[in-house]
């Protein structure tokens, strides 16, 4: 089976800078996403990590850590339209075998206040 | 270049009856997905495709069956809705198993 766990609410100033943790057990492991999902919409891809190490792109980071089965996502110079929630999604190997899919946390609403 | 579609926004049904969900990719996408995201849940894969004319389950498939017989499409049916199908059903595609996967808008379905 697999468990991802990430915090449900985080509230943070704009300007400022917060890490968004995720924590995961699966059965196997190809891989580690974060999306963004603002209210209403569809989720949007922002990284993707597969060996250890952070990954930067602009204002946004992500670190994995497969020993640890741990990840972050860092938002730097937060802007009000960074209000949303930031879902954690593994990558492993289903038993039925074929292709796999994707396992999602329950996502972080994280909510900017000015 | 429109990504990927996904027919109707909204539905309301009621208790016992049946309807299709229509997902559509104009990337060429080989692998397709349908979630359901409900409140407290977050995402949970129904069923998925690798390729046209091919099928799998995911972690919630009771209840729902789907259909790729062409490669852009990928339809979701529910034969007899049930209260505890109302939720908002995605559609997602990916080139591989190693690229991020692409969201459609979503559908909102209510069953009464």
């Amino acid at each position: 089976g697999q468990n991802i766990d990430q915090p449900t609410e985080m509230t943070a100033t704009e300007g400022a800078i917060v890490q968004i943790n995720c924590t995961y057990q699966t059965s196997g492991f190809n891989g580690l996403f974060w999306y963004q999902q603002h209210a209403g919409e569809a989720p949007t891809f922002l990284s993707y990590n597969v060996l250890d190490g952070l990954e930067e792109k602009g204002r946004f980071s992500s670190f994995l850590s497969r020993s640890k089965g741990y990840s972050y996502l860092l938002l730097k110079e937060l802007q009000m339209k960074d209000s949303a929630s930031y879902l954690c999604a593994v990558r492993g190997a289903y038993s039925g075998g074929g292709a796999d899919g994707l396992t999602f946390g329950k996502g972080t609403h994280l909510i900017i206040q000015p | 270049n429109a990504g990927v579609t996904q027919t109707p926004k909204f539905r309301v049904l009621k208790t016992g009856q049946s309807m299709t969900l229509l997902c559509a990719q104009d990337m060429n996408h080989e692998y397709m997905y349908w979630y359901r995201q409900d409140p407290g849940m977050g995402l949970r894969l129904i069923h998925y495709s690798v390729g046209e004319g091919t099928t799998a389950k995911g972690e919630v498939p009771d209840g729902y069956n789907v259909s790729r017989l062409k490669k852009q499409n990928f339809l979701l049916g529910l034969e007899s809705a049930a209260p505890s199908q109302t939720s908002v059903y995605f559609c997602a595609s990916s080139p591989s198993l190693y690229n991020e996967q692409f969201f459609g808008p979503g559908t909102r379905l209510t069953v009464l």
